[in-house]
């Protein structure tokens, strides 16, 4: 029944470390998106795909790369963690990208010590 | 840089009242709006949408949208405890990207 879902919910590592975090929804819906809540509740567009393909890829360091192995699949690679990376990780998928909302999947919380 | 702005609150409402949460935009070519309800730990829901201006009700909720003023608000009747979670408003980049963006959401706190 879940429509977004994502794994690991908690993530606790240390800073250097690489880790994942997998998305997959079952709505059929084409695009897909990886956002970043800080602690101040704010939630920000990381990157997007549409049909597997990179349509937006904000201001994020390189040590995040997005691999979307088909259109239901969305996983986030995080290189070298630091401290500032400790967040809320959510994926999000829509029908179409365009003004459109966002399902949004139930987040990982990841901790860098 | 392209914003959405809402009062961060706590908004304190008691139960019964009507809560009125607003949101302001900086993009005039945005066309799509949204509201999402997140409860603490929780991940963010549609509450409404709306695109053209004037109101839009879905039950107890209702979302108003005056784009010559760049304004969109939320007002939720009849406010019971379960309403209380941050309430955040959305709003489409405009032009080709497909950019939602969000405010920082309202506490909104119902007092039973």
């Amino acid at each position: 029944d879940t429509a977004v879902s994502q794994t690991p919910k908690y993530l606790v590592t240390q800073m250097g470390n690489d880790k994942s975090i997998k998305c997959e929804q079952n709505l059929g819906h084409d695009t897909m998106y990886w956002y970043k809540q800080d602690s101040k509740k704010f939630l920000k567009i990381m990157f997007s795909y549409n049909n597997k393909e990179l349509i937006i890829n904000e201001t994020v360091p390189n040590r995040f790369s997005p691999k979307s192995p088909d259109k239901a699949h969305l996983n986030l690679h995080i290189n070298s963690l630091e401290l500032g990376d400790s967040a809320v990780y959510f994926c999000a998928s829509s029908q179409v990208p365009v003004a459109s909302y966002r399902f949004f999947g139930p987040g990982t919380r990841l901790t860098v010590l | 840089q392209k914003e959405v702005e809402q009062n961060s609150g706590p908004l304190s409402v008691p139960e019964g009242a009507i809560a009125s949460l607003n949101c302001t935009y900086s993009d005039r070519g945005s066309q799509s709006f949204f509201w999402y309800r997140q409860y603490s730990g929780k991940s963010p829901e549609l509450i409404m949408f709306i695109y053209s201006n004037g109101d839009k009700e879905d039950g107890r909720f209702t979302a108003q949208l005056n784009k010559a003023s760049q304004y969109v608000s939320l007002l939720i009747r009849d406010s019971q405890p379960s309403d209380s979670a941050t309430y955040l408003c959305a709003a489409d980049y405009g032009g080709a990207t497909n950019k939602l963006i969000f405010g920082t959401g309202t506490l909104l706190a119902v007092q039973p």
